[in-house]
């Protein structure tokens, strides 16, 4: 079975610009979270949504930061304008239902310069 | 909310047993979860107890729960080199909506 599916793996990009992450769910699951991971802040959830609908975004670090669930298959978050305190690497995680397990995708490592 | 706690960094000599700490706060968790993440990797659901459990063993991985202190614990038996990774606390929440609360994680690193 296919898991949780982020991309890009990687992404360089200058300051100001804007990022899109995406992220495909495990079939099935209803729950997606959004989480940055850095050295100094350890594991971070920026927001979780529950059947396409966000539940929690004060995770989220600011207005420059949003997500989307249009659809249980799929979802992005975008930063605009990117800085360079933005640099970390983004998980996506999805679960059935919220308090089960969560399954990792291998995450954007993301660097603004 | 929850609040889990873990000790960042810990290193062990190559067969030597590991033991990694986590305390949280929300004594309604049902279910407690370790997960491990490899370099460059996402996590890992690694094993999980149930909290009306005391102690779950699963090959060299021991898990231990003291619920009236709210204290987990990972033993790993026979550390091997690629054990190396950040392994994370992570109590459920007690209702069906609460989502998973991730500590900081505890950086193993095992030494040949």
């Amino acid at each position: 079975d296919a898991g949780v599916i982020q991309s890009p793996r990687h992404e360089v990009t200058e300051m100001g610009q804007e990022v899109t992450l995406r992220c495909k769910p495990i079939s099935g699951h209803n729950s997606l979270f959004w989480y940055r991971q850095t050295m100094m802040r350890g594991l971070e959830l920026l927001i979780y949504f529950n059947n396409n609908v966000p539940i929690d975004d004060s995770g989220m670090p600011e207005d420059r930061f949003s997500a989307k669930m249009p659809n249980a298959s799929f979802s992005t978050l975008k930063i605009q304008p990117s800085e360079p305190r933005d640099s970390a690497v983004y998980f996506c995680a999805s679960s059935f239902p919220p308090d089960q397990p969560q399954h990792f995708g291998d995450g954007t490592r993301l660097s603004i310069l | 909310g929850e609040d889990v706690e873990q000790s960042l960094f810990l290193s062990v000599r190559e067969g030597d047993s590991s033991v990694i700490n986590c305390t949280y706060t929300d004594s309604s968790s049902t279910y407690l979860y370790w997960y491990k993440q490899e370099p460059g990797a996402g996590l890992q659901l690694l094993t999980y107890i149930f909290s009306n459990m005391d102690m779950k063993q699963d090959q060299r991985l021991t898990v231990l729960l003291n619920k009236k202190d709210k204290h987990l614990s990972l033993r790993i038996a026979d550390t091997q080199t690629g054990d190396s990774a950040i392994y994370f606390c992570a109590p459920s929440g007690g209702s069906g909506n609460t989502p998973l609360v991730f500590g900081k994680g505890t950086r193993l690193s095992v030494i040949a």
